[in-house]
């Protein structure tokens, strides 16, 4: 089975341009969640969805950051137009549905987001 | 603010050796807490979890231990191996209407020396 997927593994970028990250979950997997890591700093909740419908957003950090799931496959975080500080580690996360399970979250292997 | 975080940035044990990394978290609410681990350039990989109805859960050489008086929680790694070298974080529910969005600590890397 395949894991969590995300893409670009790597992204740098200079400040005031757009980077569209993208995230495929575990299939079959209705929740889909984002993090952030920046350096040396706890990982940050950011927003999660169930299926399209996004459950609980409140640690986007600001207007500049939307995520999308279409559909409710796969999912796009975009950051328009990046600052500095948005550098970090973007994880993207997916979970069976709550009360089934463990509530194991299946973490992909990051996009890391360079910001010059 | 309700919070997560970690005594000890990092930890060097020798090979052998049990280690113990600690987290002490604020939200007394909190109900659920996993322990994870991280290796350079992969995610966080889920190695054990335990409710706030339990004070200690065992898994394979891993132990988790809630003290929920003092909001403390533990994770013991017996006969540390070079593979356990990582950074470990500490994380808790959101809560119930966040289906399973966790807050992570900072992390503590563990360093295993031959």
């Amino acid at each position: 089975e395949a894991g969590v997927t995300q893409f670009p593994s790597h992204s740098v970028i200079e400040k005031g341009q757009t980077v569209t990250l993208r995230c495929d979950p575990i299939s079959g997997h209705d929740n889909l969640y984002w993090y952030r890591r920046v350096m040396g700093k706890e990982i940050k909740f950011l927003l999660h969805f169930v299926k399209e419908s996004k459950q609980d957003e409140s640690g986007m950090p600001n207007n500049r950051f939307l995520a999308e799931r279409t559909g409710g496959t796969y999912s796009t975080l975009k950051v328009q137009p990046a600052e500095l500080e948005d550098s970090g580690v973007y994880f993207c996360a997916s979970s069976q549905d709550p009360g089934v399970g463990t509530g194991e979250l299946f973490f992909g292997e990051g996009s890391r987001l360079t910001v010059l | 603010g309700e919070s997560v975080g970690l005594h000890l940035p990092t930890l060097s044990v020798q090979e052998g050796d049990n280690s113990i990394i600690n987290c002490a978290y604020s939200n007394s609410a909190s109900d659920y807490f996993i322990w994870y681990k991280q290796e350079s350039g992969k995610g966080p990989q889920f190695i054990i979890d335990i409710r706030s109805n339990m004070d200690k859960r065992q898994g394979q050489r891993v132990t988790v231990l809630l003290n929920k008086t003092v909001k403390h929680l533990s994770l013991q790694i017996a006969a540390t191996q070079p593979g356990d070298s990582a950074v470990y974080f500490c994380a808790e529910n959101r809560g119930s209407n966040s289906g399973y969005a966790l807050n992570f600590g900072k992390g503590t890397s563990l360093l295993v020396t031959p």
